[in-house]
C-alpha cells in the first residue's frame, strides 16, 4: 500500500526558505519509472504543480517557481524534499506531495500540509 | 503550452447524472488525463485515468456510478446516480516528461 505524508513548518516569515519533506511507504524512489511531485493549494483556488523528481534523479520545475524551488530525494530514509526560498504571503497554501510510476495509471496523494507565510 | 481548461461550476440534482469537460490545448489532444476528487477541507482523491482511445482505468474503491471517456480533444468525467458526498471540485490533471498540468477544476453542487 502506498502511503505519503507531508512535514514541515506550519508558520514561515516572510523572505525565510521554506523546507517540506515527503515520508512515503509502499514504493521505492529507486525503481525505474517512480517520480514524486510536490502540489500546491491556496486557500479557495486550483491546484498547481510545483516541482517532480524521478527515480533517476531528474528534476522538473514549475516555470514561474523555477528560480525558487529545489527538490531532491533521499532513497535510504524513503523521503522527498521540497526547499522553496525568499517566502511571500502568496505562497500561504496547503502542500501535497503525490507519487506517479509512468506505467501505472495511479496517482497517489498525500494528505497535504498548510503553511502559512506572515510576519 | 498545455493547458486543461474545465468549467467553473456545475450543479445536478441527487439521482441524477452529470458529465465533466476537460479540454486538452496546445496541441496535446492525445494525452491521458486523471481526474480527481477534492471535498470541502481534504485533500485531492485520485478517481480515474482516461486515455484518448476511450479506455479508462479507475482507482481502489471508485464505484461503478463514476465513468470516463474521450471525444477529441475533451476528456470527461460522468457521474451517475448523484449523491449527496458527491458535492466537491472535480480537478483533471496530466503530465508529460517535464511537467503536470492542472484544470482549474469544476465545483458541483448537487440540488
Amino acid at each position: 500500500q502506498i502511503t505519503l505524508k507531508e512535514s514541515g513548518p506550519s508558520l514561515v516569515k516572510p523572505t525565510q526558505t521554506l523546507t517540506l519533506t515527503c515520508t512515503f511507504s509502499g514504493f521505492s524512489l529507486s525503481t525505474d519509472g517512480v517520480n514524486v511531485a510536490w502540489i500546491r493549494q491556496p486557500p479557495g483556488k486550483a491546484l498547481e504543480w510545483l516541482a517532480l523528481i524521478y527515480w533517476d534523479d531528474d528534476d522538473r520545475y514549475s516555470p514561474s517557481l523555477r528560480s525558487r524551488l529545489t527538490i531532491t530525494k533521499d532513497t535510504s530514509k524513503n523521503q522527498v524534499v521540497l526547499t522553496m526560498t525568499n517566502m511571500d504571503p502568496v505562497d500561504t497554501a496547503t502542500y501535497y506531495c503525490a507519487h506517479r510510476h509512468r506505467d501505472t495509471p495511479s496517482t497517489y496523494w498525500g494528505q497535504g500540509t498548510l503553511v502559512t507565510v506572515s510576519s | 503550452q498545455l493547458v486543461l481548461t474545465q468549467s467553473p461550476s456545475a450543479s445536478a440534482s441527487l439521482g441524477a447524472s452529470v458529465r465533466f469537460t476537460c479540454t486538452l490545448t496546445g496541441g496535446y489532444r492525445n494525452h491521458a488525463i486523471a481526474w480527481h476528487q477534492q471535498h470541502p477541507e481534504k485533500g485531492p482523491r485520485y478517481l480515474m485515468t482516461v486515455n484518448s482511445d476511450g479506455s479508462h482505468y479507475k482507482g481502489d474503491g471508485i464505484p461503478d456510478r463514476f465513468s470516463g471517456s474521450t471525444s477529441g480533444a475533451e476528456r470527461y468525467l460522468t457521474i451517475s446516480s448523484l449523491q449527496s458526498d458527491d458535492e466537491a471540485v472535480y480537478y483533471c490533471q496530466t503530465w508529460a516528461a517535464a511537467f503536470w498540468v492542472f484544470g482549474g477544476g469544476t465545483k458541483l453542487t448537487v440540488l
